[in-house]
């Protein structure tokens, strides 16, 4: 079963970076396809992009596009997020994810997630 | 503004049967499969439903899901008090080439 785990809380100043983890336990992160979702304080969930299986590269939401970076260390089985040029609107939970993405024989997209890391707090503010 | 849409919030009684629309369009449920996201507050949200209809083992049965055309609906039957919860449907966006949820919805089992 594989388990996420996502590093603390972070506040942050407006302009600046911030990198949130995801360790991977009971597998491998090169063998699972990860995704970053984000939620606003009392907002609904925002995926911000993930590897894609069909194309073999990471992909990006357009809103996120040039600001946000996907990386995964192999040798530590842990996944990053990095988010460049933080605004107030960047405070938010941002979760890891695993998902499932294929296209069926009628090329219909399956696509789910499962399991979720923890959330992490990003704050963002002056 | 999300791309699907899931009505702010549903109520019922204990015991009774809710259920919970997500629409979208011809580019996302018209065209791949939907999955259904329980969120308990202060949680990480938890897959519920996936592939229209599939339950991931620990769902119980009283959780059902289903899709026609362009919207996907969420049921649940034998209501309790532990399910109040924010509920979000997701799919993939062909259009868009994106993920997309709806904005969720807010069940109070009163």
């Amino acid at each position: 079963q594989v388990h996420l785990v996502q590093s603390g809380a972070e506040v942050k100043k407006p302009g600046a970076s911030v990198k949130v983890s995801c360790k991977i336990s009971e597998y491998t992160v090169s063998k699972l396809s990860m995704h970053w979702v984000r939620q606003a304080p009392g907002k609904g969930l925002e995926w911000m992009g993930g590897f894609d299986p069909e194309d073999g590269e990471t992909v990006y939401t357009q809103k996120f596009q040039g600001r946000v970076t996907m990386t995964e260390d192999i040798s530590t089985d842990t996944a990053y997020m990095e988010l460049s040029s933080l605004r107030s609107d960047d405070t938010a939970v941002y979760y890891c994810t695993t998902g499932v993405q294929y296209y069926d024989n009628s090329g219909s997209r399956v696509y789910w997630f499962d399991p979720w890391g923890q959330g992490t707090l990003v704050t963002v503010t002056s | 503004q999300s791309v699907l849409t899931q009505p702010p919030s549903v109520s019922a009684a204990p015991g009774q049967k809710v259920t919970i629309s997500c629409s979208g369009s011809s580019a996302n449920i018209g065209k791949n499969y939907v999955s259904w996201y329980q969120q308990f507050p202060g949680t990480a949200p938890k897959l519920l439903i996936y592939e229209n209809k599939r339950r991931p083992s620990g769902t119980p049965d009283r959780f059902s899901g289903s899709k026609s055309g362009t919207s996907a609906t969420l049921a649940i039957s034998g209501l309790q008090t532990g399910d109040e919860a924010d509920y979000y449907c997701g799919t993939w966006d062909s259009g868009l080439s994106a993920g997309v949820f709806g904005g969720g919805t807010k069940l109070t089992v009163l």
